[in-house]
């Protein structure tokens, strides 16, 4: 039940298009839900964050779809470019301060 | 902008052997966390710490692992007898308190068990 299932593994996007990934939960205890990047030899970095009383949030070229009913969100990345080439976490918590759930990861690659 | 900083970046031991690893949380931060990712998949809670104490731990934090907070600015994970198992890489992070504050993550140190 702690468990963030993510989903695709991996994705190839054309410069310009839409980057789209998705994920799913189980604890209705969850409250608080980060999205994350990681570049290469790095830590992961806090993207944009949602809390479920919000159904979309928008920070750029990214936005977060969030259906608390379905317990589903996803990332969108509009106008997706070379450097949005990495590896995206989608995340839970409980509280902001609690540990942090992470999915598997979807590893993205942006072709010119 | 304030960083959690990690050392070392790169760590090799023998296996049986002791190995700590040291932060430097973000100044002001309360919560500090280690966790660990081993190659090629998710990133796994370890522990948390706050107010001098372990909050909570996974099953992972076995008796092998200690979190310690030696001073007022570091923030140490030591291994007592590593494994080949606890090659990984493995992340710091802190967090203040209050409703909008993420936790930071460090770019980590790479442990390599031989």
């Amino acid at each position: 039940q702690q468990q963030v299932k993510q989903s695709p593994q991996s994705l190839i996007v054309q410069k310009g298009g839409i980057s789209i990934i998705n994920c799913a939960y189980e604890n209705t205890a969850f409250d608080y839900f980060p999205w994350y990047q990681q570049f290469p030899g790095k830590g992961p970095a806090l993207l944009i964050a949602i809390r479920p009383d919000v159904s979309e949030k928008k920070e750029g070229r990214f936005t977060i779809s969030f259906n608390k009913s379905a317990k589903q969100f996803s990332l969108h990345i509009m106008d997706s470019q070379p450097g949005d080439s990495a590896t995206y976490f989608c995340a839970a918590s409980t509280r902001q301060w609690d540990k942090v759930i992470f999915g598997p990861g979807t590893s993205l690659s942006v072709i010119p | 902008e304030p960083e959690v900083t990690q050392t070392p970046s790169h760590q090799v031991t023998q296996m049986g052997q002791e190995v700590i690893l040291r932060c430097v949380p973000i100044s002001n931060h309360l919560y500090f966390y280690w966790y660990r990712q081993i190659l090629g998949q998710k990133v796994e809670f370890l522990v948390s710490f706050y107010n001098n104490e372990i909050s909570e731990k996974s099953e992972i934090f076995d008796d092998q692992f200690s979190v310690e907070r030696p001073d007022g600015s570091n923030f140490t994970l030591k291994i007592r007898s590593t494994k080949l198992e606890d090659s990984a890489m493995y992340f710091c992070a802190s967090s203040d308190t209050g409703s909008d504050q993420p936790q930071h993550f460090g770019d980590g140190t790479r442990l390599s068990i031989l």
